[in-house]
């Protein structure tokens, strides 16, 4: 099956960068790359997703490495509304979906 | 446009008893998913719905069941509740599904707490 690893919980201070990591090392080819958060009493919310190459929105950007066993999620300026936990879903060609346990993220004001 | 609603939004059931929880989609998506939250398993992926069909199934005992509507809103159904059910349940609807990589809108989640 295929799985993700994040690390628990993460800091940044407010308007810094921030670099969310996700692996992947069992991702299959036709595999895509999604990223979701979800804060306190809501459901989740999507940021981004993508396939092999790096994509940008308005909420973030996410870097895929080459050889896709490794994702990163951009925010460029963290604010307090990004305060949340963030996962790290893979979304497989056979339509089913592993999530990853969740990046807690604080920001500092 | 109005989001996703799940209702309830909590209920408290007794071990044996069954639970219905029902999600109404944004218009227009076809798609309905469902999902489990809970400390120890984090979110798990139970089922999901398009057009009235099941395109597939979670690792979940046959005790989880769903079905969708016409109108695309969907009933999530388990039976002979167990106190490892309560969670937080979570639906969420789409576009294109998820093999159709749109993205998914969640709902709040119904909180069930089995005693």
């Amino acid at each position: 099956d295929a799985k993700t690893t994040q690390p628990n919980s993460m800091e940044s201070n407010e308007e810094e960068p921030v670099h969310l990591p996700c692996n992947h090392s069992t991702i299959s080819g036709t595999d895509y790359i999604h990223w979701y958060r979800q804060l306190p009493s809501q459901g989740p919310e999507y940021v981004i997703h993508g396939l092999t190459s790096n994509v940008n929105n308005r909420m973030a950007s996410l870097a895929i490495a080459e050889d896709r066993k490794s994702s990163t999620l951009i925010l460029h300026r963290a604010t307090l509304r990004d305060a949340a936990v963030y996962y790290c879903i893979l979304v497989t060609g056979a339509n089913n979906l592993f999530f990853g346990t969740g990046t807690r993220l604080t920001v500092i004001p | 446009k109005a989001g996703v609603t799940q209702t309830p939004r909590y209920l408290i059931k007794t071990r044996g008893q069954q639970v219905t929880l029902s999600c109404s989609p944004i218009s227009g998506h076809r798609s309905v998913s469902w999902y489990q939250q809970t400390p120890g398993q984090g979110l798990q992926f139970l089922f999901e719905y398009f057009s009235e069909t099941q395109r597939n199934k979670g690792n979940f005992p046959g005790r989880f069941s769903g079905r969708q509507f016409s109108n695309s809103r969907s009933e999530m159904n388990v039976s002979t509740l167990e106190l490892g059910d309560s969670a937080l349940y979570l639906c969420a609807s789409s576009l294109r599904g998820i093999s159709g990589n749109s993205p998914l809108h969640f709902g709040n989640g119904t909180r069930l707490t089995v005693t």
